[in-house]
Protein backbone atom coordinates (compact mmCIF):
# COMPACT_ATOMS: atom_id res chain seq x y z
CA UNK A 1 0.00 0.00 0.00
CA UNK A 2 1.27 3.30 -1.01
CA UNK A 3 1.77 5.78 1.85
CA UNK A 4 2.87 8.84 3.07
CA UNK A 5 3.14 10.38 6.43
CA UNK A 6 3.91 13.63 7.66
CA UNK A 7 3.78 15.24 10.66
CA UNK A 8 -0.01 17.16 11.03
CA UNK A 9 1.62 19.94 13.55
CA UNK A 10 0.21 22.49 13.81
CA UNK A 11 3.74 24.19 13.99
CA UNK A 12 3.27 27.36 15.54
CA UNK A 13 6.29 29.77 14.18
CA UNK A 14 7.05 33.22 15.25
CA UNK A 15 7.41 35.32 11.86
CA UNK A 16 10.91 35.31 10.38
CA UNK A 17 12.00 32.16 11.54
CA UNK A 18 12.89 29.34 9.93
CA UNK A 19 10.92 25.87 9.77
CA UNK A 20 11.38 22.76 8.70
CA UNK A 21 9.14 19.46 7.64
CA UNK A 22 9.58 16.30 6.28
CA UNK A 23 7.72 13.61 4.83
CA UNK A 24 7.93 10.12 4.66
CA UNK A 25 7.00 7.90 1.58
CA UNK A 26 6.57 3.68 1.64
CA UNK A 27 6.61 3.03 -2.02
CA UNK A 28 9.99 2.84 -3.15
CA UNK A 29 8.99 2.41 -6.93
CA UNK A 30 8.05 6.58 -6.41
CA UNK A 31 10.14 8.80 -8.62
CA UNK A 32 8.52 12.15 -8.79
CA UNK A 33 8.01 14.06 -5.79
CA UNK A 34 6.26 17.82 -5.14
CA UNK A 35 5.53 19.92 -2.05
CA UNK A 36 2.41 21.87 -2.31
CA UNK A 37 0.34 24.11 -0.72
CA UNK A 38 -3.12 24.40 0.27
CA UNK A 39 -4.63 26.72 1.90
CA UNK A 40 -8.55 26.21 3.79
CA UNK A 41 -10.93 24.75 1.88
CA UNK A 42 -8.90 25.32 -1.22
CA UNK A 43 -6.83 23.23 -3.90
CA UNK A 44 -3.35 22.24 -3.93
CA UNK A 45 -1.25 24.64 -5.11
CA UNK A 46 2.01 23.17 -6.13
CA UNK A 47 4.97 25.49 -4.69
CA UNK A 48 7.81 22.77 -6.00
CA UNK A 49 9.22 19.83 -7.27
CA UNK A 50 11.87 18.21 -5.44
CA UNK A 51 14.83 16.66 -7.44
CA UNK A 52 17.51 14.15 -6.11
CA UNK A 53 19.51 17.04 -5.99
CA UNK A 54 17.93 19.32 -3.62
CA UNK A 55 16.29 22.40 -5.12
CA UNK A 56 16.12 26.15 -4.14
CA UNK A 57 13.28 28.72 -4.71
CA UNK A 58 14.05 32.05 -2.98
CA UNK A 59 12.89 31.12 0.68
CA UNK A 60 12.34 27.33 0.35
CA UNK A 61 14.39 24.50 -0.46
CA UNK A 62 13.14 20.89 -0.59
CA UNK A 63 15.52 17.98 -0.28
CA UNK A 64 15.26 14.24 -1.22
CA UNK A 65 16.77 11.33 0.74
CA UNK A 66 15.95 8.51 -1.50
CA UNK A 67 17.71 6.38 0.75
CA UNK A 68 15.87 6.98 3.49
CA UNK A 69 12.84 7.73 1.81
CA UNK A 70 11.79 11.09 2.88
CA UNK A 71 11.65 14.82 1.72
CA UNK A 72 11.59 17.71 3.38
CA UNK A 73 10.98 21.46 3.03
CA UNK A 74 13.09 24.33 4.74
CA UNK A 75 11.41 27.83 4.98
CA UNK A 76 13.73 30.61 5.65
CA UNK A 77 12.35 34.54 6.99
CA UNK A 78 9.21 32.68 6.91
CA UNK A 79 6.18 35.52 6.74
CA UNK A 80 2.41 35.40 8.03
CA UNK A 81 1.59 34.73 4.46
CA UNK A 82 3.30 31.36 4.99
CA UNK A 83 0.46 30.11 7.02
CA UNK A 84 -1.40 27.29 5.43
CA UNK A 85 -1.23 23.45 5.08
CA UNK A 86 2.36 21.86 3.17
CA UNK A 87 1.20 18.80 1.49
CA UNK A 88 4.05 15.93 0.15
CA UNK A 89 2.84 14.62 -2.85
CA UNK A 90 4.45 11.44 -4.48
CA UNK A 91 4.11 9.74 -7.29
CA UNK A 92 5.70 7.59 -10.53
CA UNK A 93 7.60 8.72 -13.52
CA UNK A 94 4.22 8.18 -16.02
CA UNK A 95 2.42 11.22 -16.74
CA UNK A 96 -0.89 8.94 -16.26
CA UNK A 97 0.05 8.22 -12.37
CA UNK A 98 -2.22 9.68 -9.74
CA UNK A 99 -0.82 11.79 -6.67
CA UNK A 100 -0.44 10.16 -3.59
CA UNK A 101 -0.70 12.97 -1.24
CA UNK A 102 0.52 12.77 2.71
CA UNK A 103 -2.43 14.36 4.80
CA UNK A 104 -0.42 17.40 5.33
CA UNK A 105 1.72 19.65 8.05
CA UNK A 106 -0.07 22.85 9.46
CA UNK A 107 2.03 25.92 10.07
CA UNK A 108 0.90 28.79 11.83
CA UNK A 109 3.08 32.04 11.16
CA UNK A 110 2.74 34.08 14.58
CA UNK A 111 3.68 38.12 14.50
CA UNK B 1 -1.37 32.62 -15.86
CA UNK B 2 -3.25 29.72 -17.49
CA UNK B 3 -5.29 28.08 -15.04
CA UNK B 4 -7.77 24.82 -14.47
CA UNK B 5 -11.08 26.04 -14.14
CA UNK B 6 -14.35 24.05 -12.76
CA UNK B 7 -17.85 24.49 -12.57
CA UNK B 8 -19.80 24.43 -10.07
CA UNK B 9 -17.90 25.75 -7.12
CA UNK B 10 -20.98 24.32 -4.81
CA UNK B 11 -23.15 21.21 -5.99
CA UNK B 12 -25.78 19.91 -3.42
CA UNK B 13 -27.76 16.83 -4.70
CA UNK B 14 -29.82 14.36 -2.79
CA UNK B 15 -29.02 10.54 -2.37
CA UNK B 16 -29.24 8.75 -5.00
CA UNK B 17 -29.41 11.59 -7.80
CA UNK B 18 -26.40 11.68 -10.62
CA UNK B 19 -23.92 14.22 -10.69
CA UNK B 20 -21.95 15.71 -13.39
CA UNK B 21 -18.38 18.04 -12.55
CA UNK B 22 -16.95 19.91 -14.93
CA UNK B 23 -13.64 21.10 -15.74
CA UNK B 24 -11.72 22.71 -18.10
CA UNK B 25 -7.92 21.93 -17.53
CA UNK B 26 -5.10 23.97 -19.18
CA UNK B 27 -5.20 24.33 -22.95
CA UNK B 28 -1.78 22.45 -23.83
CA UNK B 29 -1.87 19.88 -21.07
CA UNK B 30 -2.55 16.45 -22.37
CA UNK B 31 -3.11 14.66 -18.73
CA UNK B 32 -6.01 14.92 -16.84
CA UNK B 33 -7.14 14.41 -13.52
CA UNK B 34 -9.79 13.88 -10.77
CA UNK B 35 -9.10 13.75 -6.95
CA UNK B 36 -11.20 13.93 -3.73
CA UNK B 37 -10.41 15.44 -0.07
CA UNK B 38 -13.53 14.39 2.08
CA UNK B 39 -13.16 17.05 5.06
CA UNK B 40 -10.44 17.17 7.36
CA UNK B 41 -9.27 13.84 5.21
CA UNK B 42 -6.10 14.02 2.49
CA UNK B 43 -6.17 14.61 -1.07
CA UNK B 44 -7.36 11.12 -2.90
CA UNK B 45 -6.32 9.99 -6.36
CA UNK B 46 -9.33 8.62 -8.65
CA UNK B 47 -8.16 8.59 -12.16
CA UNK B 48 -6.19 9.69 -14.75
CA UNK B 49 -7.32 10.48 -18.33
CA UNK B 50 -5.32 10.82 -21.64
CA UNK B 51 -5.92 10.20 -25.12
CA UNK B 52 -9.64 10.24 -24.87
CA UNK B 53 -9.40 7.17 -22.62
CA UNK B 54 -8.37 6.10 -18.66
CA UNK B 55 -4.94 5.53 -18.02
CA UNK B 56 -5.32 5.07 -14.21
CA UNK B 57 -7.66 4.95 -11.68
CA UNK B 58 -7.90 4.32 -7.88
CA UNK B 59 -10.23 1.52 -5.89
CA UNK B 60 -12.77 4.71 -5.15
CA UNK B 61 -13.29 5.04 -8.80
CA UNK B 62 -15.40 2.64 -8.75
CA UNK B 63 -19.00 2.28 -11.46
CA UNK B 64 -20.50 4.60 -10.39
CA UNK B 65 -18.04 6.88 -11.23
CA UNK B 66 -17.28 7.51 -15.01
CA UNK B 67 -15.50 10.48 -16.90
CA UNK B 68 -15.46 12.10 -20.64
CA UNK B 69 -14.13 14.68 -22.54
CA UNK B 70 -17.13 15.36 -24.70
CA UNK B 71 -15.36 17.86 -26.62
CA UNK B 72 -11.70 19.52 -26.91
CA UNK B 73 -11.83 21.70 -24.09
CA UNK B 74 -14.57 20.25 -21.28
CA UNK B 75 -13.56 17.24 -19.00
CA UNK B 76 -15.83 15.79 -16.67
CA UNK B 77 -16.58 13.41 -14.06
CA UNK B 78 -19.77 12.41 -13.52
CA UNK B 79 -21.39 10.10 -10.21
CA UNK B 80 -24.06 8.37 -10.71
CA UNK B 81 -25.97 7.25 -7.96
CA UNK B 82 -24.40 9.76 -4.76
CA UNK B 83 -24.16 8.59 -1.78
CA UNK B 84 -24.02 10.89 1.47
CA UNK B 85 -19.66 9.42 1.78
CA UNK B 86 -19.76 11.07 -1.86
CA UNK B 87 -19.94 14.37 0.29
CA UNK B 88 -15.98 16.02 -0.45
CA UNK B 89 -14.32 18.42 -2.29
CA UNK B 90 -13.66 16.76 -5.81
CA UNK B 91 -10.45 19.04 -7.49
CA UNK B 92 -9.89 18.34 -10.93
CA UNK B 93 -6.18 19.03 -12.07
CA UNK B 94 -4.25 18.89 -15.81
CA UNK B 95 -0.30 18.41 -16.17
CA UNK B 96 2.38 18.82 -18.84
CA UNK B 97 6.05 17.82 -18.77
CA UNK B 98 8.72 20.18 -17.81
CA UNK B 99 12.07 19.46 -16.34
CA UNK B 100 11.94 15.76 -16.59
CA UNK B 101 8.35 15.44 -14.70
CA UNK B 102 4.71 15.83 -14.96
CA UNK B 103 3.67 18.86 -12.49
CA UNK B 104 -0.09 18.40 -12.01
CA UNK B 105 -2.18 21.88 -11.40
CA UNK B 106 -5.20 21.82 -9.41
CA UNK B 107 -8.55 23.43 -10.30
CA UNK B 108 -10.55 25.29 -7.06
CA UNK B 109 -12.56 22.45 -6.87
CA UNK B 110 -16.15 22.01 -6.47
CA UNK B 111 -17.79 21.25 -3.49
CA UNK B 112 -20.11 17.84 -3.34
CA UNK B 113 -22.81 18.16 -0.76
CA UNK B 114 -24.87 14.81 -0.76
CA UNK B 115 -28.49 15.09 1.46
Amino acid sequence: RKEVEQDPGPFNVPEGATVAFNCTYSNSASQSFFWYRQDCRKEPKLLMSVYSSGNEDGRFTAQLNRASQYISLLIRDSKLSDSATYLCAVKGGGGADGLTFGKGTHLIIQP
Amino acid sequence: EPEVTQTPSHQVTQMGQEVILRCVPISNHLYFYWYRQILGQKVEFLVSFYNNEISEKSEIFDDQFSVERPDGSNFTLKIRSTKLEDSAMYFCASSDYWAGRYEQYFGPGTRLTVT
